[in-house]
């Protein structure tokens, strides 16, 4: 157990649709990071947060956005979904805002299925 | 942002040692090296960091040559669980982004 959580598991929904993935860091990490990984794609970066602000922009939808709220946690709002928007999204967290040696802890993931 | 090769797959029989390779030429000098394990449907987990020479923990080592032009993961006596895939990061692009390549996929046979 890496301490970050996540909610939901799973997901399903249909095209067109709007969802918010959320999670929670590790107690004391300041930094939050989102991956997404799909079968052909493998894990790809899409945002990093720090105490709130955003502080690194990967390959991230126009689509999506992402948010860090004063408690820490993050919440990812994913919009007007497509069918390959299905994958498992994954949420990180670090103590300190990253860089060279600075260990993510990942969390369970969230499955999404959009039909 | 170095870039890592590893195998694609590999495959041990439970109770032996594993040595998985991964290259990068292009590390830099204030690259660390870090190892993460992903089982199917799981977030990757983080095994191992090192910078230079040896790092042993209570799951692995980590082998880097003078040169640290490549690093070599060590699992010792794997037993089944360990069957997932292994990936090798080298640094990030300065925006602490973690680029995940295609991993190694290790199975573990009986």
């Amino acid at each position: 157990d890496s301490g970050v959580t996540q909610t939901p598991k799973h997901l399903i929904t249909a095209t067109g649709q709007r969802v918010t993935l959320r999670c929670s860091p590790r107690s004391g990490d300041l930094s939050v990071y989102w991956y997404q990984q799909s079968l052909d794609q493998g894990l790809q970066f899409l945002i990093q947060y720090y105490n709130g602000e955003e502080r690194a922009k990967g390959n991230i939808l126009e689509r999506f956005s992402a948010q860090q709220f004063p408690d820490l946690h993050s919440e990812l709002n994913l919009s007007s979904l497509e069918l390959g928007d299905s994958a498992l999204y994954f949420c990180a967290s670090s103590v300190a805002g990253g860089g060279e040696g600075e260990t993510q802890y990942f969390g369970p993931g969230t499955r999404l299925l959009v039909l | 942002l170095a870039k890592t090769t590893q195998p694609i797959s590999m495959d041990s029989y439970e109770g032996q040692e594993v040595n998985i390779t991964c290259s990068h030429n292009n590390i830099a000098t204030n690259d660390y090296i870090t190892w993460y394990q992903q089982f199917p449907s799981q977030g990757p987990r983080f095994i191992i960091q090192g910078y230079k020479t040896k790092v042993t923990n209570e799951v692995a080592s980590l082998f880097i040559p003078a040169d640290r032009k490549s690093s070599t993961l060590s699992l010792p006596r794997v037993s089944l669980s360990d069957t997932a895939v292994y990936y090798c990061l080298v640094g990030d692009d300065g925006n602490n982004r973690l680029a995940f390549g295609k991993g190694n996929q290790v199975v573990v046979i009986p």
